[in-house]
């Protein structure tokens, strides 16, 4: 059964700073992963979406990179900003079913 | 339209009654999710229809959700019988292609939140 941890729950940064976000998984058998934020009250916007063959995305100051045979998926995000500030999800999909993580709470001081 | 659609917005309703919540997928998008989100709580995936079909319904909380989806747009989610536990927000995808394939990327509505009295 494909478990999804995202690490840390939370996180509070100034502006400004680079960070890395966290996500694993326990089934290596994937064939992509997708990285989502979702706003207080809001659905979820897709941010970078990496295939199985894939290490990496890039999309402006976001990059997601993805090792499948350790489970491990990063989202850094460059100069962070106060729009910065949202739940960072990743989403492991398998054969049937997407498993979303708890998620990381960012919030970034201006 | 440009994106996924909900509806209701929102839903309030008494213990025992049944609901549907609608789900109109981006145009030519054959695959469409949907997801269950209680409050505090991560998304919770509840089923997958690649065209009209479902390959795995085992992600339904109980045998009182059921889903369908017609002419491989447009789908339903019925709760019968709802109970306060069913409360959260319903969100609903979309992707070009289904579960299985290296790119599918999901493109979610803005949900239906559902509350049970």
């Amino acid at each position: 059964k494909q478990e999804v941890t995202q690490i840390p729950a939370a996180l509070s940064v100034p502006e400004g700073e680079n960070l890395v976000l966290n996500c694993s998984f326990t089934d290596s058998a994937i064939y992509n992963l997708q990285w989502f934020r979702q706003d207080p009250g809001k659905g979820l916007t897709s941010l970078l979406l990496i295939q199985s063959s894939q290490r990496e995305q890039t999309s402006g100051r976001l990059n997601a990179s993805l090792d499948k045979s350790s489970g491990r998926s990063t989202l850094y995000i460059a100069a962070s900003q106060p729009g910065d500030s949202a739940t960072y999800l990743c989403a492991v999909n398998g054969g049937f079913k997407t498993i979303f993580g708890a998620g990381t709470r960012l919030f970034v001081k201006a | 339209g440009a994106g996924v659609s909900q509806s209701p917005s929102n839903k309030v309703t008494e213990k025992g009654k049944d609901v549907e919540l609608r789900c109109d997928p981006i145009s030519g998008h054959t695959a469409l999710y949907w997801y269950r989100q209680s409050l505090g709580q991560g998304l919770e995936f509840l089923i997958y229809f690649q065209g009209n079909s479902a390959p795995d319904k085992s992600g339904l909380p109980s045998d009182r959700f059921s889903a369908e989806r017609t002419g491989g747009s447009v789908s339903t989610l019925t709760i019968q019988r709802t109970q306060q536990e069913d409360s959260a927000v319903y969100l609903c995808a979309s992707s070009l292609e289904g579960l299985g394939a290296g790119y599918n990327e999901q493109f979610f509505g803005p949900g239906t939140r559902l509350t049970v009295l």
